[in-house]
């Protein structure tokens, strides 16, 4: 699975968007990119995943560059609930279910 | 739906102890895998499940044991209880295909004197 990078932490005022970079410049043809967060040690969150086009859903958006090197989790109007890690991770549908986690990217919202 | 559900959520331990950490889910999914989460790190594998009777291991193995003789359930054994092995366990359920997408328990804070 290709190896990802991501800020350690970054701010957001509540209310405005959130834009999440994650860098996985050694992506292979066949690897989705995943995003899931956890809030405050709770379980980690499925949020939404894509291959190559832009995704959307009742969550959030992801934007994934034309060659794939990089994408950017967008949540359009950030809560104060959205404070969390959030976790860019990328890998092949290889039929095991197990997903290698990285360092994440802690976002703090303030109000 | 319970979705995925671990027992205990807290336990104690003495070094050497051994126990099982539960993890049951009811969705019928295939995927069944166990991580441990260190205080300020990211979540690392354990061992995971494709299947019943199927099992193989992650990242970090060493000092667990697992086995799946149901769909429904994933136990986790610490062999003998380490200071190390004071962590927090998360355990996640999939389905097979190409979403795979993990739906996590709430864990267990297991700390090893």
């Amino acid at each position: 699975d290709a190896k990802t990078t991501q800020p350690p932490s970054m701010d957001c005022a509540e209310g405005r968007a959130a834009n999440l970079p994650c860098n996985h410049s050694t992506i292979s043809g066949n690897e989705y990119v995943y995003w899931y967060r956890q809030i405050h040690s709770q379980g980690p969150q499925y949020i939404i995943h894509g291959l190559k086009n832009n995704e959307t859903n009742e969550m959030a958006s992801l934007i994934i560059t034309e060659d794939r090197k990089s994408s950017t989790l967008i949540l359009p109007h950030a809560t104060l609930r959205d404070t969390a890690v959030y976790y860019c991770i990328v890998r092949v549908s290889s039929n095991t279910g197990k997903l290698i986690f990285g360092q994440g990217t802690t976002l703090q919202v303030k109000p | 739906n319970a979705g995925v559900t671990q027992t205990p959520k807290f336990q104690v331990l003495k070094t050497g102890q051994s126990m099982t950490l539960q993890c049951a889910q009811d969705m019928n999914h295939e995927y069944m895998s166990w991580y441990r989460q260190d205080p300020g790190m990211g979540l690392r594998l354990i061992h995971y499940s494709v299947g019943a009777g199927i099992t193989d291991q992650g990242e970090v193995p060493n000092g667990y044991n697992v086995s799946r003789s149901t769909t429904e359930d994933f136990p986790l054994r610490l062999l003998s209880a380490a200071p190390s092995q004071t962590s927090v366990y998360f355990c996640a359920s999939s389905s097979r295909g190409v979403n795979e997408k993990l739906f996590f328990g709430s864990g267990t804070q297991l700390s090893v004197l």
